[in-house]
């Protein structure tokens, strides 16, 4: 089946550093997505992008949906400790077959910000 | 609003016996989603319901697994007879159309010992 490729694993930076991940994909989605999940909660949607090429920014985050619809990337800038959680991508096909609403998940990016 | 609530937040069974997850999405939601995470892995979709309609169980393990939405609100996640590798975190998402924003509740997790 699909699959998303997300890295890094894990990541451990300084208060204020800028932080980068990214998915990969070998099936083309027609929506990326990005989330972030706290402990014991539910994943929270952080950026939507819905076009080839598109580049979105919320706040300090920044994300760009690849050319090839086959990959996308997340920036978060300057760093906070409320910034710690895990990061999940996330691809919706959207057109077609009975599977258009579901999301794909990559595994995840555990972010540890120390003060 | 309120927002999607699961319950329970935590069940521990032993393998072989039945436990039910419930999710109530959003009011006014008409899409449904079930999905898992297995421990330190992906969250893996599991099905999506339409009002009361199964509109994609592609994701469903095997027919130890049961959801049901009778009336289009509410829904139950069966497992029976559980086995330990449907040990996890079982979340529910909720949507008003199909292609707009999941909203997810806080997950049921679920150790099967």
């Amino acid at each position: 089946g699909q699959q998303l490729n997300q890295s890094p694993q894990s990541m451990f930076i300084q208060e204020g550093e800028d932080v980068s991940m990214n998915c990969t994909s070998s099936s083309i989605f027609n929506t990326w997505l990005w989330y972030k999940q706290d402990p014991g909660e539910g994943p929270v949607l952080l950026i939507a992008l819905y076009k080839a090429g598109e580049l979105t920014s919320n706040g300090r985050l920044t994300a760009q949906f690849g050319i090839t619809r086959k990959d996308s990337f997340l920036n978060i800038s300057a760093s906070i400790p409320s910034d710690v959680g895990i990061y999940f991508c996330a691809g919706q096909q959207g057109t077609g077959g009975t599977s258009y609403g579901k999301l794909t998940f990559g595994q995840g990016t555990i972010l540890t910000v120390h003060p | 609003e309120a927002g999607v609530t699961q319950f329970p937040s935590h069940s521990v069974i032993e393998k072989g016996q039945t436990v039910t997850l419930r999710c109530d999405p959003i009011s006014g939601h008409d899409n449904l989603y079930w999905y898992r995470r297995v421990m330190g892995k992906e969250i893996k979709f599991l099905l999506h319901f339409v009002k009361e309609s199964k509109q994609d169980e592609s994701g469903m393990p095997n027919n130890r697994f049961l959801a049901e939405r009778t009336g289009g609100t509410y829904s139950t996640l069966k497992v029976q007879p559980a086995e330990l590798e449907d040990s996890g975190v079982y979340f529910c998402a909720s949507s008003r159309f199909t292609y707009s924003e999941q909203f997810f509740g806080p997950g049921t997790r679920l150790t099967v010992l």
